[in-house]
């Protein structure tokens, strides 16, 4: 399996900044990589693909890069709606795997 | 729009078989554009993929899983359902169903929590 590790597990932060998120994963997954935005008591939203695509609908403050092993994601100024928790996810192989996830909190 | 909804026990006795429905609306189940997925997430942990069904019903199955999983489709009711065999207190979670889109999940149900007790 691949495994995926996301840093930090928590980050503090405050509206208006600029925030980074990184996922590193065990084996090149070639850029098949997504980021979902979880809230408490909902089911994760799906928030960008293929590294750095925007899904329909997401404000375009989010921005996604990376490539082989090692993937970001940035939010430009964050906005109270955005504090939540944040995984990453490979789909270059099976079985899918999930990063442990970052909670972004003020 | 497409929305998905988890259906059954939310209380499963250890050794017994879990078993849950995902209801589609929206779209059809038999869109060959589309998986459908069961994804669940462990209390202090992270969200494991447990598998996915084409509506032919060719499945990939969590090797980690694989040998308890068990998915079917009814394309008739537009729904898909899981079964995991032999459970225990450490399969408690919230299950979540989905829409896998090219290896993204872009839709998923409200989820749904299954708790193993006796």
């Amino acid at each position: 399996d691949i495994q995926m590790t996301q840093s930090p597990t928590t980050l503090s932060a405050s509206v208006g900044d600029r925030v980074t998120i990184t996922c590193r994963a065990s084996q090149s997954v070639r850029t098949w990589l997504a980021w979902y935005q979880q809230k408490p008591g909902e089911a994760p939203k799906l928030l960008m693909y293929k590294a750095s695509t925007l899904q329909s609908g997401v404000p375009s403050r989010f921005s996604g890069s990376g490539s082989e092993t090692e993937y970001t994601l940035t939010v430009s100024s964050l906005k109270p709606d955005d504090f939540a928790t944040y995984y990453c996810q490979q789909y270059n192989s099976y079985p899918w795997t999930f990063g442990q996830g970052t909670k972004v909190e003020i | 729009q497409v929305q998905l909804q988890e259906s059954g026990p939310g209380l499963v006795r250890p050794s017994q078989t879990l078993s849950l429905s995902c209801t589609v609306s929206g779209v059809s189940i038999s869109d060959g554009n589309y998986y459908w997925t069961w994804i669940r997430h462990l209390p202090g942990k992270g969200l494991e993929w447990i598998g996915h069904i084409y509506y032919t019903g060719f499945t990939n199955y969590n090797p980690s899983l694989k040998s308890r999983v068990f998915m079917s489709i009814d394309t008739s009711k537009n729904r898909f359902s899981l079964n995991l065999s032999s459970v225990t207190a450490a399969d408690t979670a919230i299950y979540y169903c989905a829409r896998d889109n090219r290896g993204t999940q872009d839709n998923w149900g409200q989820g749904t929590l299954v708790t193993v007790s006796s």
